[in-house]
């Protein structure tokens, strides 16, 4: 059973675009939610988050949106730039419970940023 | 810092061998993390070391896979005997107070034959 779900493997978009990368989550626990990014033969590294108690964080160009009611969030990057090509992973833990160190990650989409 | 150090960066084994991976943390995180990926499960939570003590293993597939962490700098996984289904990229991963955060290593691929 997935509890984090990113629909779309891969995702290719023109440089100084808008690139909208999707993730869908099942489990009404999860109150913290957070985007990694990897390189290829690199361990993922922390892009952003976004609690609960928010439906909006931003930073630089990055923004992520989360849309409780629809167990939805998004992650905008605009514009797009080619070294922001990299596999993207959507992760969510429960921050209120005793596990917030635990964190679900989905599968990853494949991002990427054509010159 | 140098970050999370994992060694050794590709392994590769025959089936029955005894495999043991090594991750150094970032100094001064009091949390680490095991964690394998795969094509069909993707990033799985192996186990959950909080100041050198197992919090959580319950991602810990079977009896054949055990983690150590004998001081604040060294994990150790290993998976005795190996099998070819635990070919994967296994990652360790530290973090400080603030759990959600956490640093992630390069990764160690397994590939059992």
């Amino acid at each position: 059973d997935q509890q984090v779900k990113q629909n779309s493997p891969s995702l290719s978009v023109q440089e100084g675009r808008i690139s909208i990368l999707n993730c869908d989550y099942t489990n009404s626990m999860f109150d913290y939610f957070l985007w990694y990014k990897k390189y290829p033969a690199e361990g993922p590294t922390f892009l952003i988050s976004i609690s609960s108690i928010k439906d909006k964080n931003e930073d630089g160009r990055f923004t992520v949106f989360l849309n409780k009611s629809a167990k939805h969030l998004s992650l905008h990057i605009v514009p797009s730039q080619p070294g922001d090509s990299a596999v993207y992973f959507c992760a969510a833990s429960v921050w209120s419970g005793g596990s917030n160190y635990k964190l679900t990650f989905g599968k990853g989409t494949l991002l990427t940023v054509n010159p | 810092d140098a970050g999370v150090i994992q060694s050794p960066r590709h392994e590769v084994t025959e089936m029955g061998q005894e495999v043991t991976l090594r991750c150094k943390p970032i100094s001064g995180h009091n949390s680490l993390f095991w964690y394998r990926q795969t094509m069909m499960r993707g990033l799985e939570l192996l186990i959950y070391f909080n100041n050198n003590v197992p919090i959580d293993d319950s991602g810990m597939p079977e009896d054949r896979f055990s983690a150590k962490m004998p001081n604040a700098s060294f994990s150790t996984l290993k998976i005795q005997p190996s099998e070819p289904r635990d070919s994967a990229v296994y990652f360790c991963a530290s973090s400080p107070s603030d759990p959600e955060e956490q640093f992630f290593g390069p990764g160690t691929r397994l590939t059992v034959l």
